[in-house]
């Protein structure tokens, strides 16, 4: 079946640096990918659409600046905290349909903790 | 705006017992309605998918019925095992876009 593998899985950062999280679809091609985030007991909260070789699309409330998504080829899509705080320490989980949503859903990332300390 | 809510945040159950999760929706109409299962400090995983002109769907010892006049989809886990715990989330495409819309999830627990 459609894997989307998703690096790192956890990640520990000093305040003001800068975090990048992989997605990759390994086995097809997705030319969008979806950026969620999910705080604890809350579900998940979409950030952005990334759209293969074409800027992402961003959710109201959050900041294209702080969250930099690159989608250069249509296997990988990266997500970058820049200058993260506390505040962004999170559950971050990207997702691809595989064929569009015709009885196959949507394939998520096994997403990657971030604590920024 | 949309809203999808879940009935519960949290349900119980004994092993063998059938399982039973509630999504209701309002102020939109889904063409279809998606269930995940998510495991803690996991990405979900896609369960089934349900059109809206499909009364019930049925995978394995899964099953999930669609009512568009009570706006509610019931999700049901029969036979249920331990190995059945987790949150189940439901979700339904956003208007316009090729995207998911959450709900909070249900987080069951089967009891041995």
């Amino acid at each position: 079946g459609a894997v989307v593998s998703q690096h790192p899985s956890w990640v520990i950062c000093k305040s003001g640096t800068s975090v990048k999280i992989e997605c990759r679809s390994l086995d097809f091609q997705a030319t969008t990918m979806f950026w969620y985030r999910q705080f604890p007991k809350q579900s998940l909260m979409l950030m952005a659409t990334s759209n293969e070789g074409s800027k992402a699309t961003y959710e109201q409330g959050v900041e294209k600046d702080k969250f930099l998504i690159n989608h250069a080829s249509l296997t990988l899509s990266t997500l970058t905290v820049t200058s993260a705080h506390p505040e962004d320490s999170s559950f971050y989980i990207c997702s691809a349909s595989v064929s569009g949503t015709n009885n196959y859903g949507y394939t998520f990332g096994s997403g990657t903790r971030l604590t920024v300390v | 705006s949309q809203k999808i809510e879940q009935n519960s945040e949290a349900l119980n159950i004994q092993e063998g017992k059938t399982a039973t999760l509630t999504c209701n929706y309002t102020n939109y109409s889904p063409a279809y309605l998606q269930w995940y299962r998510q495991d803690p400090g996991r990405g979900p995983v896609f369960l089934l998918l349900i059109r809206e002109n499909e009364k019930e769907k049925r995978k394995e010892r899964l099953k999930v019925t669609f009512d568009t006049t009570l706006k509610q989809s019931l999700f049901h886990i029969t036979a249920s095992q331990p190995a059945d715990s987790a949150t189940y989330l439901c979700a339904f495409d956003q208007t316009g876009a090729n995207n998911l819309f959450f709900g909070t999830g249900t987080r069951l627990t089967v009891i041995p």
